[in-house]
């Protein structure tokens, strides 16, 4: 069965850090790229980061860029997002959704796979 | 970063036919994807690449894509198609539309 997921998330206080893990089984993960998605309480989806295959390209939002580092490990099937000085407003239920193939372009394939979410509060 | 609006609700009759617009600069030349999201649940890919839909997904579920709107749209709506539909698609990185409420009644 293709399957992610997440663990991590927690309360954390302003300004502390978070590691998020998304865990990959039922297929191969090192030939996917791969991103991060959350949601905010009642808001709609935002997306994150990305990384590729190979994590030779990254990209970020601009409402983390600085503060948040995505990573992978493919001999762990294991995909990652280091999250440091967070604020309130990074308050969600955390995605990691899978996107396209390695031998396909990006947005040629749609996030087709997602986790069940782990969710992170900011708060004092 | 690119943007991609969507209306915040659509309100259809059981059997009827819903359509739901996702509007962002030439989206036309780009692939559009739409997902539904129940209340906690994650989010489904319901179409991809515009019009194509994934295994599993019902025959009512089509989606086009032309100029600077593409379109979700849901033929004889039955009451479990009530959700979230977020549409989807890259511009330099993926963005995500606003969403849109269908209810069902």
């Amino acid at each position: 069965e293709v399957q992610l997921v997440e663990s991590g998330g927690d309360l954390v206080q302003p300004g502390g850090s978070l590691r998020l893990s998304c865990a990959a089984s039922g297929f191969p993960f090192s030939s996917y790229s791969m991103n991060w998605v959350r949601q905010a309480p009642g808001k709609g989806l935002e997306w994150i980061s990305y990384i590729s295959h190979s994590a030779t390209t990254i990209y970020y939002a601009d409402s983390v860029r600085g503060r948040f580092t995505i990573s992978r490990d493919n001999a762990k099937n294991s995909l990652y997002l280091q999250m440091n000085s967070l604020r309130d407003e990074d308050t969600a239920v955390y995605y990691c959704a899978r996107d396209h193939r390695w031998t396909t372009p990006p947005g040629d394939d749609g996030m087709d796979v997602w986790g069940q979410g782990t969710t992170v509060v900011v708060s004092s | 970063s690119y943007e991609l609006t969507q209306p915040p609700s659509v309100s259809v009759s059981p059997g009827q036919t819903a359509s739901i617009a996702c509007s962002g600069d030439k989206l036309g030349n780009k692939f559009a994807y739409w997902y539904q999201q129940k209340p906690g649940q994650s989010p489904v890919l319901v179409i991809y690449q515009d019009d194509k839909r994934p295994s599993g997904i019902p025959e009512r579920f089509s989606g086009s894509n032309s100029g600077n709107t593409a379109t979700l749209t849901i033929s004889g709506t039955q009451a479990v198609d009530e959700a979230d539909y977020y549409c989807q698609a890259w511009d330099s990185n993926p963005a995500f539309g606003g969403g849109t409420r269908l209810t069902v009644l």
